[in-house]
């Protein structure tokens, strides 16, 4: 089945500073890939999602890539601030069935 | 848009007890409905799939008689963990999503359940 792993497991960056998370999967019929922010005691929230036919998308701040022949893919966040501080989930899954997700990532943005 | 509200948010009870837990889709119809399980600062794993009308689909590992899942409407399902025992104490999250399988899941906020 799949797996997906997700790194750094925590970060810290400046106010106003990029920030970017990573994650790969293992099987090559995952065709797509959302990330999710999850604050403290609520549950996640879609921010962004990519589709295999698709190598990057943009949303004002945020930012995905996908390779597919390396089977990962990563979140980029510009211009951070405090409010972005949360927890990050990527997620691989065949369709929008079953998501797998990876084991998360906390950012902490700094004023 | 695609707002899923989740009820209880908190539930504190005796070892023993079944527990009901509400998702709703408040302005979509989910054809399908998610169960996830999240322990503290971990990740959410998948519970079981249901789908309107039809038994759930439970993932590998879960006990179907200990966690069961009613998905009466298109907008409705609920989850009943019965005979509650502090091991079933964790962050329980359900997703929704509309049309098909190319439509998003949405989630819930969460139902925290403590069992003493």
């Amino acid at each position: 089945g799949e797996n997906v792993e997700q790194h750094p497991s925590t970060l810290s960056v400046q106010e106003g500073d990029s920030a970017v998370i990573k994650c790969t999967y293992s099987d090559s019929a995952s065709n797509y890939f959302p990330w999710y922010k999850q604050e403290l005691g609520k549950g996640p929230q879609l921010i962004i999602d990519i589709r295999s036919n698709v190598g990057e998308k943009k949303d004002q701040r945020i930012a995905v890539t996908l390779n597919k022949t390396a089977k990962h893919f990563s979140l980029h966040i510009t211009e951070t601030q405090p409010e972005d501080s949360a927890v990050y989930f990527c997620a691989a899954s065949l369709y929008t069935d079953k998501l797998i997700f990876g084991t998360g990532t906390r950012l902490q943005v700094f004023p | 848009g695609a707002v899923v509200s989740q009820h209880p948010s908190r539930v504190i009870c005796k070892s023993g007890t079944s527990v009901k837990i509400e998702c709703r889709s408040l302005d979509f119809q989910a054809t399908t409905m998610f169960w996830y399980r999240q322990f503290p600062k971990k990740s959410l794993m998948l519970m079981a799939t249901s789908n309107e009308g039809s038994k759930a689909t439970y993932e590998q590992g879960v006990e179907k008689d200990k966690f069961l899942i009613n998905h009466a409407s298109l907008t409705l399902s609920t989850l009943t963990v019965t005979s509650a025992h502090p091991e079933d104490s964790s962050f329980y999250i359900c997703s929704a999503r509309g049309g098909g399988i190319n439509q998003p899941q949405h989630f819930g906020d969460g139902t925290r359940l403590s069992i003493l």
